[in-house]
Parts: structure tokens; sequence; C-alpha cells
């Protein structure tokens, strides 16, 4: 069966310092990747997609970057963090092209900066 | 904006009500979802149903959509303190995908 995992659950950064987030996928081939960044109490906003590797779409121009290096993995960074990227971030993937394209989740970071 | 909007924000019942929830959306889709989300963690799919289909039916969760409208609802029957979560639509057109901002549904026991 598929999972997704993603680290760290929690961060806590200071205003000015980069940032790596991870996501990978088990259990399937050439998934869609998706970063996702969650106001508290708010609906999803799209950040990044990817529909294979090195292909990179930003919906949102911003002080972030996304990078997929291999077929199941998906990173967000950022060099220098701002107050305003605070939030929750969700990393998602669904099937490939043509499929229901159904979105399967990880269990969320909840980055703080300060 | 093609994002769609869900009301009420926030809905609280009794256990054993059924909650409604609606979800309105502005261009054409191909399918229509929902999504669930307890506190401080990831969605989940809940059920979808597809842009020619008009009613959908899994456990105490029935969906509606309405073409003509742009519109669908997401009825829970027979609720529990445990539907307490954020519920979340989404519409897919293809080369998008877009989430409401949710509602809110307290379940009181």
């Amino acid at each position: 069966s598929q999972t997704i995992h993603q680290w760290p659950a929690t961060l806590v950064q200071p205003v000015g310092s980069p940032l790596s987030l991870e996501c990978t996928v088990e259990g399937t081939s050439n998934p869609n990747l998706y970063w996702y960044r969650q106001a508290a109490g708010r609906g999803l906003q799209l950040l990044f997609y990817s529909v294979g590797i090195g292909q990179i779409s930003s919906e949102v121009p911003q002080n972030l970057s996304a990078s997929r290096p291999q077929d199941r993995q998906f990173i967000l960074s950022s060099k220098k963090l701002l107050l305003s990227d605070s939030g929750f971030y969700l990393c998602a993937w669904s099937g490939v092209a043509g499929a229901l394209n159904i979105q399967y989740f990880g269990a969320g970071t909840r980055l703080s900066v300060l | 904006s093609q994002q769609g909007e869900e009301d009420p924000q926030a809905l609280s019942i009794q256990e054993g009500e059924n909650a409604t929830m609606n979800c309105s959306y502005k261009t054409s889709i191909n399918n229509l979802q929902w999504y669930r989300q307890n506190s401080g963690r990831g969605l989940v799919h809940l059920i979808l149903i597809r842009s020619n289909e008009r009613e959908k039916h899994s456990g105490r969760l029935r969906v509606t959509l309405d073409t003509s409208k742009k519109s669908s609802s997401l009825l829970i029957t027979a609720s529990r303190a445990a539907d307490t979560a954020s519920y979340f639509c989404a519409t897919d057109y293809g080369q998008n995908f877009v989430f409401g901002p949710g509602t809110r549904l307290s379940v009181l026991p």
C-alpha cells in the first residue's frame, strides 16, 4: 500500500534562517506531488506541484522554492525565512494523469517563524 | 478565483443530529471531492462525485452535486462526537485542484 511521510512534525525557526521540509512517498511510481500551506482556521493554498522529476510548477510567488530530486521525494525550501512563512505545511500525492485526482496527505509540519 | 466556498463556516450540532455542509464553485469541473481534517492533522479523502453524477452515498455520508447551480452538499447523518473536524470541498479542474476554506463541525455529546 502507498504511504506518505512528511517531517518534521513541528519546527521553530528564527527569521532569516533556512528551511528544508521533506516529503517522501512509498508504494507508488511517478506520483503527482504537491505542497500546500494552511493558515490557522483556513483552507489550503497550493504552493507547488510536480508531475515528474525536476518538473516544478509554482502557484504563488513567494519566499519558498521546491525541488524533486527523486521520483518520490519532494522538498520545500527557503534560503531566508520570513515571519509570514509561519503556518501548517502539507505534502500530498495523487495518481498519474488520467487517474482520478484523489489526493493523499502527509501529517503536516507546523512551522513557527519567530 | 476558481476557489470553492463552503458554508457555513462553522456548525455546531448535538450528537445524533444530521449535519449539512454546502460548497459552491465558479467554473466547470471534472469532479468534486470532500475531505476531512482533524485538528492539526493532514486531510483525509472522504468521497468523490463526478461531474455527471448527481448523488453519491458512502456509509453515513451523502453527497449531492448540482452542476447547473455549481454547488454541492455533504450530509452526515446520525452524527457522532468523533465526526468533529473541518470538512473541505475540493474541485478538480484537471490541471488545477482547488480547496475551499472549509466548514468546522462540532458535534456535542
